[in-house]
């Protein structure tokens, strides 16, 4: 079946545009992560969304960053007024299930990215 | 906070030869524990997912091995090929909520 989809698969934007980027999740999968990986740097958290529960955005690195669920399928990550720093592979995964039994539902499966460059 | 660490950053052995690539982490409440590789220019893939619960999971050449009490967790590879170049990230996800916390990955290089 399908997997994880992302575009766009590049973005080269001004310093200042707002961008938005977007992840299809497998069918079916409730819980839906972004992360961000700079260059050189490990994968950093951004935000989570499971079902209709409030979504954890303690990853999110300021205010200009946003995130949408709709449907409970695709979701939209916003950057306002972006910054030379946000430069960045933006990625997005999705699992069947995330909850408290830990199990292999909640495997996550990743998209190929989003490579953002802001000039 | 938790905090993941692998060990080594990187690592190049011939092929055929089995190795052991090291994650610990610092905070023990965990709900599961996964392995996964990167290509570069790509995206993750999953190679084994270890619940809190368990001690170890096997997928083909593959072994991991999960010590909670410890923080310590182990990616066994046997046989090693050329194909299995690539960087392999542990991640963490802790019970405090769904924050889901990498290593910084050990990149591995098989000579053939």
């Amino acid at each position: 079946g399908a997997g994880v989809s992302q575009s766009p698969s590049n973005k080269v934007t001004e310093k200042g545009k707002d961008v938005e980027l977007r992840c299809d999740p497998i069918s079916g999968h409730t819980a839906l992560y972004w992360y961000r990986q700079s260059l050189g740097q490990g994968l950093e958290f951004l935000i989570y969304f499971q079902g209709n529960s409030a979504p954890d955005k303690s990853g999110l690195p300021s205010d200009r960053f946003s995130a949408e669920r709709t449907g409970g399928s695709v979701s939209t990550l916003t950057i306002q007024r972006t910054q030379q720093e946000d430069s960045a592979v933006y990625l997005c995964a999705s699992s069947l299930l995330s909850g408290a039994s830990g199990g292999s539902t909640d495997t996550q499966y990743f998209g190929p990215g989003t490579r953002l460059t802001v000039l | 906070k938790q905090e993941v660490t692998q060990i080594p950053a990187a690592l190049s052995v011939p092929e055929g030869e089995n190795l052991v690539l090291n994650c610990s982490f610092t905070d023990s409440a965990i709900y599961n524990l996964q392995w996964f590789r990167q290509d570069p220019g790509k995206g993750l893939t999953s190679l084994l997912l270890i619940q809190s619960s368990q001690r170890e999971q096997t997928s083909g050449r593959l072994n991991a091995s999960l010590d909670k009490s410890s923080g310590r967790s182990t990616l066994y590879i046997a046989a090693s090929q050329p194909g299995d170049s690539a960087t392999y990230l542990c991640a963490v996800k802790g019970t405090g909520g769904f924050k889901t916390i990498f290593g910084a990955g050990t990149r591995l290089f098989v000579k053939a």
